[in-house]
């Protein structure tokens, strides 16, 4: 079946710094969907990215899907405090609406 | 607007009881319907996904199972729990179109089986 792996599965920043976590998909997808889980928190729909090569810019994140629709990655620049969370990657692989999960990767500021 | 509600909160439940979680939305019709599992600290497993009533996707059967009763229902159920059913259990819905769209999360139930 359809794997989403992410990388790192932690990392820990000092405020200020830059961030940056990647995901890979075992199959093509049609559509890449990142999401923010803060602690003890439901995870909360960040974008979608549908076509190969996309770049959508969010303030400080910056959200990329590969040419080949089977990775993607979210950039956070100057890291804040506010950052704090796990960040999902999502995709559905052929339009059924089955959406897995990444791994996630969890992100830590330090202030 | 929609809304999701997602309930029970939290439930403390002994080893081999049965289990009902229940999952409603309002303000939209025809909605996907998802359940997803989060073990502590870990990622989001789904479970069952539905399309439409009485249409579900079983994604890990073992000894869970899911019901859409009505359009925006969708019902978590297990005879005989198991420890390893621990866990922070997601209901999410989105708009059905011919591409998937956004998920909305309930707030989640927290279930832990001693």
């Amino acid at each position: 079946g359809q794997q989403v792996m992410q990388i790192p599965q932690y990392q820990h920043v000092q405020e200020g710094e830059d961030f940056t976590t990647y995901c890979n998909s075992s199959t093509t997808l049609s559509n890449i969907q990142w999401y923010k889980q803060r602690p003890g928190g439901h995870p909360v729909f960040l974008i979608q990215l549908v076509k190969s090569g996309e770049v959508k810019k969010q303030k400080r994140l910056t959200f990329q899907f590969g040419e080949a629709k089977k990775n993607s990655s979210l950039h956070i620049t100057a890291t804040q405090t506010t950052d704090v969370g796990t960040y999902f990657c999502a995709g559905d692989s052929g339009g059924y609406q089955k959406v897995t999960f990444g791994t996630g990767t969890k992100l830590q500021v330090i202030p | 607007s929609q809304t999701i509600h997602q309930w029970p909160a939290t439930l403390v439940q002994p080893v081999g009881s049965p289990l009902s979680l229940e999952c409603t939305v309002e303000g939209t019709s025809n909605p996907n319907l998802y359940w997803y599992r989060q073990a502590a600290g870990r990622g989001l497993q789904l479970l069952f996904y539905s399309v439409g009533i009485g249409q579900i996707s079983s994604e890990v059967p073992q000894n869970l199972s899911a019901s859409r009763p009505q359009d925006r229902q969708f019902i978590l159920s297990s005879k005989k729990l198991l420890l390893s059913d621990s866990g922070f259990y997601l209901c999410a819905w989105s708009v059905r179109s011919g591409s998937t769209g956004e998920l909305f999360f309930g707030e989640g139930s927290r279930l832990t089986v001693l």
